[in-house]
């Protein structure tokens, strides 16, 4: 088992750019988060996914933020436009039930200057 | 608003000492409680979990302690190891919801 695989690892993007996270969950797990790690406030829960179909979405900060889960196998969160306070480690996390151990990413530091 | 909080952002033991991590949280309804350890560069990794029907919850040198009455949970680590140096998650959430939330992490660091 591959585990949680997000790329790219790192992105550095200027103000304004569009920004694309990518996540491939553990197979056979049908529920899909996104979590966002800052200092002050930890691991934020930004959007969840059940069998594909967003569940709860708000944790996403504002309308810039938007994510998808075309099929089990792929999920993807998108900043457009992106801002300096964006600047956070992204992680993707899957989990077989809700609330059973999820299963982290490696996660994507993301840079917006 | 902090459902989940963790007071203590870092925290510095010596090998073979008991390290005690910290956790309080604000919402009476959260009836399952998790423990998440994180290395640099890589994402959290569960460690241990207590539901709200027990107190206590031994694996190893870890065990979590749970106080209700004063929303309040503890990791003890005994003995502690170097390996044990990373950042510690408090997560917390209810049987019939789907969302874990998280605190702020508490930096421990265990030193020869």
């Amino acid at each position: 088992d591959a585990g949680v695989i997000q790329s790219p690892r790192h992105e550095v993007t200027e103000m304004g750019q569009e920004v694309t996270l990518r996540c491939k969950p553990i197979s056979g797990h049908d529920y899909l988060f996104w979590y966002r790690q800052t200092m002050m406030r930890g691991l934020e829960l930004l959007i969840y996914f059940n069998n594909n179909v967003p569940i709860d979405d708000s944790g996403m900060p504002e309308d810039r933020f938007s994510a998808k889960m075309p099929n089990a196998s792929f999920s993807t969160l998108k900043i457009q436009p992106s801002e300096p306070r964006d600047s956070a480690v992204y992680f993707c996390a899957s989990s077989s039930l809700g609330y059973s151990p999820l299963h982290f990413g490696n996660g994507t530091r993301l840079t917006v200057t | 608003d902090q459902q989940v909080k963790q007071n203590s952002p870092s925290l510095s033991v010596q090998e073979g000492r008991i390290s005690i991590l910290n956790c309080d949280y604000t919402n009476s309804m959260f009836d399952y409680f998790l423990w998440y350890k994180k290395y640099p560069a890589e994402g959290p990794t569960f460690l241990i979990s207590i539901s709200s029907i027990k107190d206590k919850n031994e694996d190893g040198r870890f065990t979590v302690f749970l106080n209700k009455s004063a929303k309040h949970l503890s990791l003890h680590i005994v003995p502690s190891q170097p390996g044990d140096s990373a950042v510690y998650f408090c997560a917390a959430t209810r049987y019939n919801t789907d969302k874990l939330i998280f605190g702020t992490g508490t930096r421990l660091q265990v030193f020869p």
